[in-house]
């Protein structure tokens, strides 16, 4: 079965530009969640999705920051200006309803480095 | 709030050596517990899971057991190998909810 897919895996870019980052979640999962792994702040969710309607966008650290989810396949992450501190990786992780009792399913992340 | 509670790391042991991972989780309902495995240059992969209390749940010779009394779920495993090298996160959803709520992560280092 193929898992949560993101692209690219890496991605280096200068200051100042855009970045987006792509995923693609488990077939049937109706949730989508994107993340954020640092040494300095450990993991932190950034948004959250549902039938491709975002819940929960509180983690999101500022208005550089945007999510998309045009279908139920499909989503994206995007930086604009992109700055030094935003570097990090970036995970995309999706689950089904289960009452809570389902597991996220992570993709392997993109590892993102501004100059 | 919710929140999970995770030794700090590193842990560093021989192989063969026994392992315990303790977690402690706040919650204001009840809760499904997770504990996750990440290992160098990949995203994280569920390992094992709780739904109610007096459960337990138990992969690749991990096993972690939901104490509602202690409110606890301590990740422990009989003989470590070195492949078992990772950084584990503790979680937790509550009722109803997909969102999950991590510990900080504990990163075990298991040494020939």
């Amino acid at each position: 079965d193929a898992g949560v897919i993101q692209s690219p895996r890496h991605e280096v870019t200068e200051m100042g530009q855009e970045v987006t980052l792509r995923c693609k979640p488990i077939s049937g999962h109706d949730y989508l969640f994107w993340y954020r792994q640092t040494m300095m702040r450990g993991l932190e969710l950034l948004i959250y999705f549902n039938n491709n309607v975002p819940i929960d966008d509180s983690g999101m650290p500022e208005d550089r920051f945007s999510a998309k989810m045009p279908n139920a396949s499909f989503s994206t992450l995007k930086i604009q200006p992109s700055e030094p501190r935003d570097s990090a990786v970036y995970f995309c992780a999706s689950s089904f309803t289960g009452g809570g009792s389902q597991p996220q399913h992570f993709g392997d992340g993109t590892r993102l480095s501004i100059l | 709030g919710n929140s999970v509670t995770q030794m700090e790391g590193p842990v560093t042991l021989s192989e063969e050596a026994f392992l315990t991972i303790n977690c402690t989780y706040t919650a204001t309902g009840y809760p499904s517990l997770f504990w996750y495995v990440q290992y160098p240059g990949e995203g994280l992969q569920l390992l094992l899971k709780a739904t109610k209390a007096d459960d337990k749940g138990s992969n690749k010779g991990f096993e972690a057991t939901y104490r509602k009394e202690t409110t606890s779920f301590h990740l422990e495993k009989g003989s470590v190998q070195v492949s078992d090298s990772a950084v584990y996160f503790c979680a937790l959803s509550d009722t109803g909810f997909q969102k999950l709520v991590f510990g900080t992560g504990t990163r075990l280092l298991v040494s020939p």
